[in-house]
């Protein structure tokens, strides 16, 4: 199984900053089949980025991601007020599925 | 637009059985693989369960679950079941159904999660 661990824990940020929050893996994530979801209370969770890069439809650009093999990042550009949220990575390329621990996005 | 809705959830003592539902609308439900994924109070997402888009030829289970949980789906009512049975505490918390948008032919690695619904909570306790 591969385990993810995110980090940070929680991110303390002001709407306009720029957030990173990386996602490491146990073992390589091969053909970098990682994706990231946003959660909000009481919403459905939202896809931003699947195959460690491509950004899902409807998303937008400020949102991005990069890396391979054990190492990825989500980058949010600039943050508005909506961004705050708890964000999960996931990995696909081997099964079971498995996610990360997930980073609290907090408004500072 | 797309739209998935959970049902059936509840309290219920350790040993018991529930059954959720999942409605799906807004897409073609029998051309999707479907997933069950869960989350504990406070805690973070586990995948729980796949079914193929078929008639769910294909079905496979997380290790917490398996023996004791079967997806099933009804594509003529777009919709997504997960049988729970000998339920036990740990398997407390909000139960999502969501959509498989890899479209791998086999889902015995299935892919990720492009649509997900607002889950039903499910409380084990005696």
């Amino acid at each position: 199984e591969i385990v993810l661990t995110q980090s940070p824990g929680t991110l303390a940020l002001s709407p306009g900053e720029r957030a990173t929050l990386s996602c490491r893996a146990s073992q390589g994530v091969s053909s970098n089949y990682l994706a990231w979801y946003q959660q909000k209370p009481g919403q459905a969770s939202r896809l931003l980025i699947y195959g460690a890069s491509t950004r899902a439809t409807g998303i937008p650009d400020r949102f991005s991601g990069s890396g391979s093999g054990t190492d990825f990042t989500l980058t949010i550009g600039r943050l508005e007020p909506e961004d705050f949220a708890v964000y999960y990575c996931q990995q696909y390329a081997n099964s079971p599925l498995t996610f990360g621990q997930g980073t609290r996005l907090e408004i500072k | 637009q797309v739209q998935l809705v959970e049902s059936g959830g509840g309290a219920v003592q350790p040993g018991r059985s529930l059954r959720l539902s999942c409605i799906a609308s807004g897409f073609t439900f029998s051309s999707a693989a479907m997933h069950w994924v869960r989350q504990a109070p406070g805690k973070g997402l586990e995948w729980v369960a796949v079914i193929s888009y078929d008639d769910g030829s294909q079905k496979y289970y997380g290790d917490s679950v398996r023996g004791r949980f079967t997806i099933s789906r009804d594509n003529s009512e777009n919709s997504l079941f997960l049988q729970m049975n000998s339920l036990r505490i740990e398997d407390t918390g909000v139960y999502y159904c969501a959509r498989d948008d890899f479209g791998r032919s086999s889902v015995a690695v299935p892919g990720y999660f492009g649509c997900w619904g607002r889950g039903t909570l499910v409380t084990v306790s005696s």
